[in-house]
Order: structure tokens, then C-alpha cells, then sequence
């Protein structure tokens, strides 16, 4: 079974930059994760897949400011001149056999 | 991109049934590569994942769920549903209906669309 492990909050100046991490547990530390954006009281919205090889698909109008990495077992998002509209909560998602697993889920505050 | 609409009843009483209908438009439930996928989340708290069915009908369930869930597709409809038994409280929750792409072994699953979601209150 995945497990996915994210920092409960992260922060950061306006105009700054921010990188947040999901951690895959060592079984399945090959595996693509997919990252999601919810913003407050609004369902989520699929930003982009990463996999093991830092190669990354981002969703359909996803800002150039937005994008993802890897290392190890350990995935990245990184956002860029941060927007007030970019806190948010921000969950990785990633699969087993026959199962979907998402993380905990990071807090983004936008200073 | 797909859009995909959940409805049902906003409120349901404890040990009653729980059933949501999602609606996808703009492209075809048959589509090959495609999962769909139910997924809730409780007031405050992380996303679950509830379960997924293919066109063929194959489903999978979240196993702390699976005696409880039933997932089914209408291909003529463009729909597929959801079923929860013998809710209580702990069922409440925002529910989602979602796309996951499952075209590709290199990328494995993942959700890439998602419904606007709809608040499911489970009281007396």
C-alpha cells in the first residue's frame, strides 16, 4: 500500500517562491504522484503529474510559475512569484494495485 | 477536458442508503484509459478515496469502505453512481466525482478532472 507524506503547512512571502514535498514510502518510490490544488470553500483542481525521472504533465492552464520536480523518493512543487490566489491547500495523489491514495495535504499561506 | 456534475439528496438519515449520480459531459464515460473515480472529503480534513469502476464495469473499492460501497456505470447515460449503506455521521462530507487517466503504466493513475463536489449531511 502507498503512503504519501506531506508537511501539515508551509509558508511564503508574496512575490516569492515555495517548494513543497511529498514523500512516497520506500516501496514505492518509483511511482508517479499527481498534485492537486484546492482552494478555500472550492473543490480541487489537477495541476500536473510528476514521475521518478523529474519528467512532469501539467493540467490544462496551469501557470509556467507552477512546476514539479523529483528526487529519491521524494516529489516537489514548486511555485513562483506567489500570488495571493496560491494559498491553498495542495494534496499529491499517487496509486496501487487496485487503489488511489492521496496525502495529508499541505497548507499554503501566502504572507 | 471533461466536466462531470454530482447530484443527490443533500441530506440522508442515519442507516439509510447514500446514493450520488455523476453526470460527465463533454467527452464519453467509454473512452478508453479512463477510471472514474469517487472520492469525499469531511469538513476540515484530508481527501479519501472512496472507489472507481472502468466502462467494463470493473470496480475497485477503498478496503475500509468495500462492505459498505457499491460503484456502477450507465454508459447509454454518460453516468455512474454511487451507492454507501447503512450511513451514520461519520459519512458526512463534501462528495466528488472525478476522471482518472489509466492510459499509461509509466504514469499509473491519476485523477486529472474533477466535479464541483457536493455536501452530503447524514443526520436525524
Amino acid at each position: 500500500q502507498p503512503v504519501l507524506t506531506q508537511s501539515p503547512s508551509a509558508s511564503a512571502s508574496l512575490g516569492a517562491s515555495v517548494k513543497l514535498t511529498c514523500t512516497l514510502n520506500s516501496e514505492y518510490r518509483y511511482y508517479a504522484i499527481a498534485w492537486h490544488q484546492q482552494q478555500p470553500e472550492k473543490a480541487p483542481r489537477y495541476l500536473m503529474k510528476v514521475n521518478r525521472d523529474g519528467s512532469q504533465v501539467k493540467g490544462d492552464g496551469v501557470p509556467d510559475r507552477f512546476s514539479g520536480s523529483s528526487s529519491g523518493a521524494e516529489r516537489y512543487l514548486t511555485i513562483s512569484s506567489l500570488q495571493s490566489d496560491d494559498e491553498a491547500d495542495y494534496y499529491c495523489q499517487t496509486w496501487g494495485t487496485g487503489t488511489v491514495v492521496f496525502g495529508g495535504g499541505t497548507v499554503l499561506t501566502v504572507l | 477536458q471533461v466536466q462531470l456534475q454530482e447530484s443527490g439528496p443533500g441530506l440522508v438519515r442515519p442507516s439509510q442508503t447514500l446514493s450520488l449520480t455523476c453526470t460527465v459531459s463533454g467527452g464519453s464515460i467509454s473512452s478508453g484509459g479512463s477510471a472514474w473515480s469517487w472520492i469525499r472529503q469531511p469538513a476540515g480534513k484530508r481527501l479519501e478515496w472512496i472507489g472507481r469502476i472502468y466502462a467494463s464495469g470493473s470496480t475497485n473499492y477503498n478496503p475500509s469502505l468495500k462492505s459498505r460501497v457499491t460503484i456502477s456505470i450507465d454508459t447509454s447515460k454518460n453516468q455512474f453512481s454511487l451507492n454507501l449503506d447503512s450511513v451514520t455521521a461519520a459519512d458526512t462530507a463534501v462528495y466528488y466525482c472525478a476522471r482518472g487517466d489509466d492510459s499509461s503504466l509509466y504514469w499509473g493513475y491519476y485523477i486529472d478532472s474533477w466535479g464541483q463536489g457536493t455536501l452530503i449531511t447524514v443526520s436525524s
